[in-house]
């Protein structure tokens, strides 16, 4: 079982609002990424890190920021959120590289109204 | 335009049947992945495949990678409701280090 979790699980937000939501992992993983999933679409990459202190933007256009300042901890923040950022955000981890089994969180389920 | 596209996009079976979802792209992949999400979790892995031509069984699970590594199948053998989820494939370009991931296959099994 993976040991990866993502808080909050729902948020519902209004506009302009500045958010962070929470991705930790205990598995010691140097490789943490985030996804953006929509129903009927692929999986986007939004954000991805290869160890502390590294932050890389994905493939995906995103208004959001990253961090990594701590393995375990891989925090993204909207600083004002807006309708067009209401999806669902999957935070994932992997061993080596990006394709070996990636773990995944949860998810956050983000409204913005 | 999606590197990995899969089909059918929807499959409601009745317990017990069989039943196979399709990943295909015109991209040569050094390995694919397959997972499945479940309502309000995130995507679990089934398993990888490497070789061109390589079948993989899970139990009544078995995928196939291309022999051309471009397109992949999953086979499901009397499914049953708890194979209910969206299957997802995942794939390593050649030409690139991360995954990228199709669309799904939304599978219902109905008891």
């Amino acid at each position: 079982e993976a040991d990866i979790y993502q808080t909050p699980r729902y948020l519902v937000i209004g506009t302009g609002k500045k958010i962070t939501l929470e991705c930790s992992q205990t598995m010691g993983h140097d490789k943490m990424y985030w996804y953006q999933q929509d129903p009927g679409m692929e999986l986007h990459l939004i954000h991805y890190s290869y160890g502390v202190n590294s932050t890389e933007k994905g493939d995906l256009s995103s208004e959001s920021t990253v961090s990594r300042i701590r393995t375990e901890h891989f925090p993204l923040t909207l600083e004002s959120a807006r309708p067009s950022h209401t999806s669902q955000y999957l935070c994932a981890s992997s061993e080596y590289v990006s394709t070996d089994t990636q773990y995944f969180g949860p998810g956050t389920r983000l409204t913005v109204l | 335009t999606q590197l990995l596209e899969q089909s059918p996009q929807f499959l409601s079976i009745q317990e017990g049947e069989n039943l196979t979802v399709y990943c295909n792209s015109s991209s040569v992949f050094s390995s694919l992945q397959w997972y499945r999400q479940e309502p309000g979790e995130g995507p679990v892995l089934l398993v990888t495949v490497v070789t061109g031509g390589e079948v993989k069984k899970l139990k009544r699970l078995t995928f196939q990678f291309g022999d051309a590594r471009k397109d992949s199948s999953l086979h499901i053998t009397a499914a049953q409701p708890g194979d209910t989820g969206l299957y997802l494939c995942a794939g390593e370009p050649t030409n690139d280090y991360k995954l990228s991931f199709g669309a799904g296959t939304t599978v219902t099994v109905r008891a």
